[in-house]
């Protein structure tokens, strides 16, 4: 089946750039999708790239894609304490149904 | 916009009682919603998709029986664990889809379930 592979863990002094990188399986994902997971909470959508980009901005993310390695990649810029969390790569394959990676859990440190 | 509640949040209940959790697309219609189950610092494991008006598909591995699921209305789907057990102490997340635009996937905050 499809798979989606992740780093556990990334640790960053707060106002550095933090990058998570993500690979997948499924060549025909259609969107590649970052979401964040605080303790106890449910999952909260960042941002999503379309399949034919090969990058995306939004105010402090940046998500790259590399479609030919099967890339994809989530910097978070300023890193802030409130950016602490878990982090999860996911891909869309057939039926829609995500594949989700194992979740990247970012510390910020001081 | 894109909001999706889940009821309870947390829930504590005896083993062999059933317990029915709800999950709500507040401000949009969502034709189908998915369940997915989440164990302790790991991923998110898909268990159903739920179809408004017709049954559920049931991933590989999960028993239908034990989990019912009822999607009867454009904004409702329910995920009821039967004769709960310890063993399905779990954090339960819904997701509902969008589908218009990005077909985007809205999670809800999930349901914290412990089988005592």
């Amino acid at each position: 089946g499809e798979d989606v592979e992740q780093s556990l863990f990334l640790s960053v002094r707060e106002g550095d750039s933090s990058v998570i990188n993500c690979t997948y399986t499924d060549s025909s994902s259609t969107y590649l999708y970052w979401y964040k997971q605080e303790p106890g909470a449910g999952l909260q959508l960042l941002t999503y790239i379309f399949s034919n980009m090969d990058m995306k901005q939004d105010q402090r993310l940046t998500v790259l894609l590399n479609k030919k390695d099967k890339h994809l990649s989530l910097r978070i810029a300023d890193t802030q304490t409130g950016d602490s969390a878990i982090y999860f790569c996911v891909s869309t394959g057939g039926g829609n149904k995500l594949t989700f990676g194992t979740g990247t859990q970012l510390k910020v440190e001081l | 916009g894109a909001v999706v509640s889940q009821h309870p949040s947390w829930v504590i209940c005896k083993s062999g009682t059933s317990v029915k959790i709800e999950c709500r697309s507040l401000d949009f219609q969502a034709t189908t919603m998915f369940w997915y189950r989440q164990f302790p610092k790991q991923s998110l494991m898909l268990m159903a998709t739920s179809n408004e008006g017709s049954k559920a598909t049931y991933e590989q591995g999960v028993e239908k029986d034990k989990f019912l699921i009822n999607h009867a209305s454009l904004t409702l789907s329910t995920l009821t664990v039967t004769s709960a057990h310890p063993e399905d102490s779990s954090f339960y997340i819904c997701s509902a889809r969008d589908q218009i635009g990005t077909d985007t996937q809205y999670f809800g905050p999930g349901t914290r379930l412990t089988v005592l």
